[in-house]
């Protein structure tokens, strides 16, 4: 079994719509993230926590929010969607490393398409 | 903010050549790391690079965390068809700073 994985893995809506976008973890990490891919623009940072208790926005959370449900469960919404969200989203967890940097491992993603 | 560039933007290649890709920054990062993306896949790690000057391996991918802590190359060797994919970069300050910061990344095409 996937140690990230996301739900929908494709979700077609229209202009709107409020829609969320679930991630679950089995890899015991704390910390957990989402992200938006477009073509040519590489990976953008949502939001971002690094507990339960704790939700950060990132560089692109506007339109966007989040809910820390568990250590093991991070849910993206986006409360009216809108065309320009269209593109893949990601989940991704980590674990600090050696106390000072820690590497992140990504779920297989959600395309959303909204119309 | 701190900016990756990735080079190149795309590569087309014969089985069995080696590639090579690099990511430069305009400031420095702590540990540098390296992602493929199969399409419709989530990118996968393939290599992390924790030390200036750190030369690692991962069968036939190898990746240095450039001396000025500024840049980082990955290369392939004698590549496969199964090499195809999107190949990123991503550096991160580390500490308090938990951000990882992308390249737009290098599409790899393989020709049999």
């Amino acid at each position: 079994d996937a140690d990230v994985t996301q739900t929908p893995r494709n979700r077609i809506t229209k202009t709107g719509k409020r829609i969320m976008l679930e991630c679950s973890q089995t890899k015991g990490h704390d910390r957990m993230y989402w992200y938006r891919q477009d073509p040519g623009l590489g990976l953008r940072l949502i939001y971002y926590s690094f507990d339960v208790k704790d939700i950060n926005k990132g560089e692109i959370s506007d339109g966007y929010s989040v809910s820390r449900q568990a250590q093991a469960k991070f849910s993206l919404s986006l409360e009216s969607a809108i065309p320009n969200q269209t593109a893949l989203y990601f989940c991704a967890t980590s674990d600090p490393y050696r106390g000072w940097t820690d590497t992140q491992y990504f779920g297989p993603g959600t395309r959303l398409t909204v119309l | 903010g701190q900016q990756l560039n990735q080079s190149p933007q795309s590569m087309f290649i014969q089985e069995g050549e080696d590639v090579s890709m690099n990511c430069t920054s305009s400031s420095i990062f702590n540990t540098w790391l390296w992602y493929k993306q199969d399409p419709g896949e989530g990118p996968v790690l393939l290599i992390a690079l924790y030390k200036a000057g750190e030369l690692t391996s991962n069968g036939r991918l190898t990746a240095q965390f450039g001396i000025t802590r500024k840049d980082s190359f990955l290369n392939i060797s004698a590549s496969i068809p199964s090499d195809v994919g999107i190949y990123f970069c991503a550096g991160q300050l580390g500490g308090s700073n938990y951000k990882l910061t992308f390249g737009k990344g290098t599409l790899l095409t393989v020709n049999p």
